[in-house]
């Protein structure tokens, strides 16, 4: 399967902490991109970063990307109730166009 | 409010039932996707279509059968589903399918439970 692994598979932190979670993925990627799915809803884009990419920014979200140990790390700071949802990280792999391999997710709670 | 609309958002079915999932987005994309999600495991792609044409199926069973009538729509007709297809199905778009450094852009999904 070319399907990534995440950890931790739940996370559970108060309001006011930062909550890190991590990807791994088994080649060659072109980009890799996380998502967050509130319960019961679609997936929605939070960020992309290519593979010639260390580090991005947005707003309070921090990605890394390692190729060389094929994983990246989401950093939420100063998280809020609402950060509370699932994250899954996207892999597109070189070869294969716009096919999204998603991970396993991590079931993020933020206690207020 | 996603700009990818889904309907129905629920949907219980016999098993020898045929019923149909649709999907509409507005934003011009010409790539569309379905995918499926059992309870807490990620989406599993299903099919791909790219300028209105069937670019990738995911070895999905016959029983699921995908249209793309025109650039803005997409729908995926069911018949003679099995128990284990009971799941979110949802459904997807993108500027274009063989640019990769694009996000894709989600509806709400159909939740499908079938008898």
């Amino acid at each position: 399967s070319q399907q990534g692994e995440e950890d931790p598979q739940a996370l559970s932190i108060q309001e006011g902490e930062n909550a890190t979670m991590n990807c791994s993925y088994k080649t060659s990627i072109n980009n890799l991109q996380w998502y967050r799915q509130n319960s019961g809803r679609g997936l929605v884009h939070l960020i992309l970063i290519r593979s010639n990419e260390r580090e991005k920014h947005s707003g309070r979200l921090r990605v890394t990307l390692d190729t060389s140990k094929k994983s990246s790390s989401l950093l939420i700071t100063a998280s809020r109730a609402a950060d509370t949802a699932s994250y899954f990280c996207a892999t597109v792999l070189r070869l294969t166009g716009n096919q999204f391999y998603f991970g396993t997710g991590t079931s993020l709670t933020v206690i207020p | 409010d996603t700009e990818v609309t889904q309907t129905p958002k629920h949907l219980v079915m016999g098993m020898t039932n045929k019923k149909s999932l649709k999907c509409e987005q507005h934003m011009g994309h010409r790539a569309m996707y379905w995918y499926k999600q059992k309870a807490k495991k990620p989406p599993e792609l299903m099919f791909v279509y790219s300028y209105e044409k069937l670019s990738i199926n995911e070895s999905v069973p016959s029983r699921f059968s995908p249209e793309c009538p025109n650039s803005s729509l997409l729908n995926l007709h069911l018949h003679a589903l099995q128990p284990e297809d009971s799941a979110l199905y949802l459904c997807a778009s993108s500027q274009e399918a063989a640019a990769s450094n694009q996000p894709q852009h989600f509806g709400d999904g159909t939740r499908l439970s079938i008898l």
